[in-house]
């Protein structure tokens, strides 16, 4: 079974940047790191995907190392919305296998 | 922007009686999939469905479960006898191909299911 590796929970502060973390130490040669961000009573929602280096978005950057082991998913400058469960998922298709994520807690 | 529906939001059913819950997915998307979360706890796969047959399935995703595509925009979860067990959140998603890269799957708002 796909398995990754993140914290259980972060605090921040409105205004700061965020860099959670995930372990994929047996990733395969075509999986994609992907992460997801998901509300209370709501479906995950899908942030970003890449594959190596850098990718950036307009709500997050990713950094993937060049041994792609892990993943750094980057929120910037976050707000009290940003408050949610951030999931990261390493895969090539299928279904998602989801762990129990990161919950980010944002204060004011 | 397109997004997947589902309905009803909300579905309260009584132990042993059959429940079908629905899901439009995106129009142009060719893979489908249906999730669950119970209260307090992850997301899980329950099944994934491509070119009208089921091409994955959970431990979860007993007989008591089925899917269907009855026409060309419907996606259907039906659980023949619910149990106590049942009660989460179901989510569908949807996903447009399999090509490099394109594997982001998009997530309807879920139908919260309440077993009595």
């Amino acid at each position: 079974l796909a398995k990754t590796t993140q914290p259980i929970s972060m605090d921040s502060y409105e205004g700061q940047e965020v860099n959670i973390t995930c372990s994929h130490n047996n990733i395969a040669t075509n999986d994609y790191i992907t992460w997801y961000q998901q509300f209370p009573s709501q479906g995950p929602r899908f942030i970003i995907q890449g594959y190596k280096t850098k990718v950036t978005n307009e709500v997050a950057s990713l950094f993937i190392p060049a041994d792609r082991k892990s993943s750094t998913l980057s929120l910037p400058r976050v707000s009290l919305s940003d408050t949610a469960v951030y999931y990261c998922r390493k895969g090539s298709q299928g279904n998602l296998i989801f762990g129990k994520g990161t919950k980010l807690s944002v204060k004011p | 922007e397109p997004e997947v529906t589902q309905t009803p939001s909300h579905q309260v059913t009584q132990m042993g009686q059959e429940v079908i819950l629905r899901c439009v997915p995106i129009s142009n998307h060719l893979y489908f999939y249906w999730y669950r979360q119970i209260l307090g706890q992850k997301v899980e796969f329950l099944v994934s469905f491509y070119n009208n047959e089921i091409s994955e399935k959970s431990e979860i995703f007993d007989d008591q479960f089925s899917v269907e595509r009855p026409d060309g925009s419907n996606f259907t979860l039906k659980i023949r006898s619910t149990k106590l067990e049942d009660s989460a959140m179901y989510f569908c998603a949807s996903r447009v191909s399999q090509g490099q890269g394109g594997y982001e799957q998009y997530f309807g708002p879920g139908t919260r299911l309440t077993v009595t």
